[in-house]
């Protein structure tokens, strides 16, 4: 069963707009969440991270929320920008430390 | 070159081949990592290797067969695979196989099995 949801194949946004992209997890166990971006024919590229211990993690245009009672976290990016579009995967940390489990990625389109 | 790099980035094989996918990591990391990437489903851990040894083989079939001779290079020899197997290999690199917070990945390879 799955233990890192992103329930929304896909999101359109208009330029400067807000978008906001949604992750779901099912293991309280988990300690350390990312969030990667991976444009066609590349791999998946690291883009922001927050711990369980924090709510909160700001970089730039991009925001990771965590809420770690409903057991959600999202990314916020504002202004979006044509650039941002690509497939945005969600990931935590398993509690042995080398595990990774990933979402099935949510695919940004920001309208010019 | 930099990073993580994977080659061949495209690779059609019959059942009945025998092929390898193969990894090189110039970050200096000590675990590298393969993930298997198929439509429509998450990333799937299929084994980390830390400092050469193999720390984690996540229930992968015998045919998929990993190789690390040291810690900048790792291989994923392919035997008698399956259609289903057809999706794109990931493999990735960290500083550190626990606590690792981040993964550098690779660019993938496309594998078509026929």
């Amino acid at each position: 069963d799955q233990q890192v949801k992103q329930n929304s194949p896909s999101l359109s946004v208009q330029e400067g707009r807000i978008s906001i992209l949604n992750c779901d997890y099912t293991n309280s166990m988990f300690d350390y969440f990312l969030w990667y971006k991976k444009y066609p024919a590349e791999g998946p590229t690291f883009l922001i991270s927050i711990s369980s211990i924090k709510d909160k993690n700001e970089d730039g245009r991009f925001t990771v929320f965590l809420n770690k009672s409903a057991k959600h976290l999202s990314l916020h990016i504002v202004p979006s920008q044509p650039g941002d579009s690509a497939v945005y995967f969600c990931a935590a940390r398993g509690d042995t430390g080398n595990q990774f489990y990933f979402g099935t990625g949510t695919s940004l389109t920001v309208i010019p | 070159e930099t990073g993580v790099t994977q080659t061949p980035r495209h690779l059609v094989m019959g059942m009945t081949n025998k092929k390898s996918l193969k990894c090189e990591q110039h970050l200096g990391h000590n675990a590298m990592y393969w993930y298997k990437q198929s439509a429509k489903k998450p990333l799937e851990l299929m084994f980390v290797y830390s400092l050469e040894e193999r720390v984690e083989n996540n229930s992968v079939p015998s045919r998929f067969s990993p190789e690390c001779p040291n810690s900048s290079h790792l291989f994923l020899h392919l035997h008698t695979l399956q259609p289903e197997d057809s999706a794109l290999y990931l493999c990735a690199s960290s500083g550190s196989p626990y606590g690792a917070n981040v993964l550098t990945f690779g660019a993938g390879s496309r594998l078509t099995v026929l």
